[in-house]
């Protein structure tokens, strides 16, 4: 079955850079885009950006222009979220998702969620 | 950005009772080949969200079909024919016609 695996839980502290991993299993890693979208505490749900597996290529929100890189290795199926520059405004649970804009019949899934906390 | 208007906020519910979202978007979301990409997630309380429904009305695997999507152009509406316990949690429209894709605030759906 279809599964998206992130990694734990980071603390971090202000000016300080996080990566968050989601390893892709059940099914062709490179048949789906790759998104990664961010819900702050009490919040509601915000995209972050895209990556295509198979080619590299990626999208950013102008939000995080500049201080987001999203990045995969397609030999262990897994991509990566790389968050610079924190600030609390940062603390927030952070998803990939698959194939999130595209319009087909049930190929959208979630990981699990990282929560990431930015404290001093 | 497109804006995406949801309401109400908080929707108390009996169970069995139906319910209704309204999500409204400043812009059409009609694309150039005549698609409307509205969808609806659902997020129950300390799951990740869900996709529900795309293409306004289109449901997702394993969705009951107490669930149905309508609306067009900017007014969308999700509809809970009779709720139930399963359905308590928060409701999010998403547009991803116009780039880059957009949330609405969210409906948390509560027993009263």
């Amino acid at each position: 079955q279809v599964q998206l695996v992130q990694s734990e839980a980071e603390v971090k502290r202000p000016g300080a850079s996080v990566t968050v991993s989601c390893k892709a299993s059940g099914y062709t890693f490179t048949d789906y885009y790759i998104h990664w979208v961010r819900q702050a505490p009490g919040q509601g749900l915000q995209w972050m950006a895209w990556i295509n597996p198979k080619s590299g290529d990626t999208n950013y929100a102008q939000k995080f222009q500049g201080r987001v890189t999203v990045t995969r290795d397609t030999s262990i199926n897994t991509a990566y979220m790389d968050l610079r520059w924190l600030g609390s405004g940062d603390t927030a649970i952070y998803y990939c998702v698959r194939d999130l804009t595209n319009a087909v019949y049930g190929t959208v899934y979630w990981g699990q969620g990282t929560l990431v906390t930015v404290s001093s | 950005d497109v804006v995406m208007t949801q309401s109400p906020l908080s929707l108390p519910v009996t169970f069995g009772q139906p319910a209704s979202i309204s999500c409204r978007s400043s812009q059409s979301l009609v694309y150039i080949d005549g698609n409307t990409h509205l969808n609806w997630f659902q997020q129950r309380p300390g799951q990740s969200p869900r996709r529900l429904i795309y293409k306004v009305s289109e449901r997702d695997p394993g969705v009951p079909d107490r669930f149905s999507g309508s609306g067009s152009g900017t007014d969308f509406t999700l509809k809970i024919s009779r709720v139930e316990a399963d359905d308590v949690g928060f409701y999010y429209c998403m547009q991803n016609t116009h780039w880059p894709p957009t949330f609405g605030q969210g409906t948390k759906v509560e027993i009263k």
